[in-house]
């Protein structure tokens, strides 16, 4: 069955340091997402992503975020500068049209010091 | 501004019986539900869905309803089974856009 994978499981980073996080969604899915999930709290939107533009962001991806599908199959997320507060699970997502189902990844754990 | 609210953040419910969870939405442009479950340190994974041209959808053990007039869909699972233990998440959509509850922490007991 096809998956969406996700590396790092955990990355740990200094405040301030540049991340990049990975995806790679389903191979004939069209729209991408990234969601944060900081401890105990809700899953939050962070964007969306089709036919290689952003279509829609969230209040919390700030000048500090970016997103590129660099080579057709990687999705990644960069933080250009981490915070504290950036701690979260990242999750990156996909569906291959509207009113389909988001296949989710299993998460990147980011830990800022 | 939270669109969709999941009102109960816990829910204990006896092996075999009924667990409801429930989800309210405000934006009466969705036209799309889902129910995701979220096991710790993974990502949510589809559950079912639902459009706004049904009132019921059922998968098993599992069976989704929308009252739309109430803005409010609910998730039925029976006989709840211990692992159903999970985080449920609510989500809805106006077409590619998703907007996803706060989660309830589901807790069937042996």
């Amino acid at each position: 069955e096809p998956e969406v994978t996700q590396t790092p499981s955990h990355q740990v980073t200094q405040m301030g340091q540049e991340v990049i996080l990975r995806c790679v969604p389903i191979s004939n899915h069209l729209y991408f997402y990234w969601y944060r999930q900081i401890l105990g709290q809700k899953v939050e939107f962070l964007v969306s992503f089709y036919n290689n533009e952003i279509s829609e962001k969230s209040e919390i991806f700030d000048d500090q975020f970016s997103v590129e599908r660099p080579d057709g199959s990687n999705f990644t997320l960069k933080i250009r500068s981490t915070k504290l507060e950036d701690s979260a699970m990242y999750f990156c997502a996909s569906i291959a049209s509207s009113y389909n189902e988001q296949f989710f990844g299993p998460g990147t754990r980011l830990t800022v010091l | 501004d939270q669109q969709v609210k999941q009102n109960s953040p816990s829910l204990s419910v006896q092996e075999g019986r009924i667990s409801i969870l429930n989800c309210d939405y405000t934006n009466s442009m969705f036209d799309y539900f889902l129910w995701y479950k979220k096991y710790p340190a993974e990502g949510p994974t589809f559950l079912i869905s639902i459009s706004s041209i049904k009132d019921k959808n059922e998968d098993g053990r599992f069976t989704v309803f929308l009252n739309k007039s109430a803005k409010h869909l609910s998730l039925h699972i029976v006989p709840s089974q211990p692992g159903d233990s999970a985080v449920y998440f609510c989500a809805a959509s106006g077409g590619n856009q998703f907007y996803f509850g706060t989660g309830t922490s589901l807790t069937v007991i042996p």
